[in-house]
């Protein structure tokens, strides 16, 4: 079974530029999340995506935003990067559905997408 | 205000010894604990979890022990390889089936051989 992967690996952008990463989840899971990992926050939560809606969200702001597609590809957009956006971001699927089975919890995530802005 | 939190930056054992990683927690209302292993310039690589409801729970090499009361879990490795040498993670879920997790700052394991 082929794991979450994400596109792509390395991207370098300059100041007030913005991005799109991709992530393609393990075949049959239907949610989708995005982190931001960065040596001095260590790993936040961005966003959740399940069924094509927003689920959940941190505490990040609007310049972060995402999307689901119907089939529960996910992508992120930053919009006009500052040097501090520069980190891994990290996309992470799972099963999810009913609550209380504890496979549903379970995140896998893809190598994730190094992105340094200049 | 950090949720969880993994107070050991590293950890250095022998080869063939036991690794046991800590981490303490604030909240009581987390519903779900995972373990991940995280090499650089990878994601994180799922090891293992725990429900709130349980205070033990065993896959091959790896258990991960649940303290609520004290607000704490741990991770053991039995016996420790070097190839278990990384970064560690624990995680929190706030509540069921959500994708958000709460990290931990991480801990360096280093197995010597």
């Amino acid at each position: 079974k082929a794991g979450v992967t994400q596109t792509p690996r390395y991207l370098i952008k300059t100041r007030g530029q913005q991005v799109t990463l991709s992530c393609s989840p393990i075949s049959g899971h239907r949610s989708v999340s995005w982190y931001q990992q960065t040596p001095g926050q260590g790993l936040q939560f961005l966003f959740e995506y399940f069924s094509e809606t927003q689920r959940n969200k941190g505490n990040f702001p609007g310049r972060f935003s995402g999307r689901q597609f119907s089939n529960s590809r996910s992508e992120m957009n930053v919009s006009t990067l500052e040097l501090g956006d520069s980190a891994l971001y990290l996309c992470a699927s799972r099963k999810s559905g009913v609550a209380g089975v504890d496979s549903y919890n379970e995140q896998f995530f893809g190598p994730g997408t190094r992105l340094t802005v200049l | 205000d950090q949720q969880v939190k993994q107070n050991s930056p590293s950890l250095s054992v022998q080869e063939g010894r036991i690794s046991i990683l800590n981490c303490d927690y604030t909240n009581s209302m987390f519903d779900y604990f995972l373990w991940y292993k995280k090499y650089p310039a990878e994601g994180p690589t799922f090891l293992i979890s725990i429900s709130s409801i349980k205070d033990k729970n065993e896959d091959g090499r790896f258990t991960v022990f649940l303290n609520k009361s004290a607000k704490h879990l741990s991770l053991h490795i039995v016996p420790s390889q070097p190839g278990d040498s990384a970064v560690y993670f624990c995680a929190a879920s706030p509540f069921s089936n959500t994708g958000k997790l709460i990290f931990g700052q991480g801990t360096t394991l280093q197995v010597k051989p």
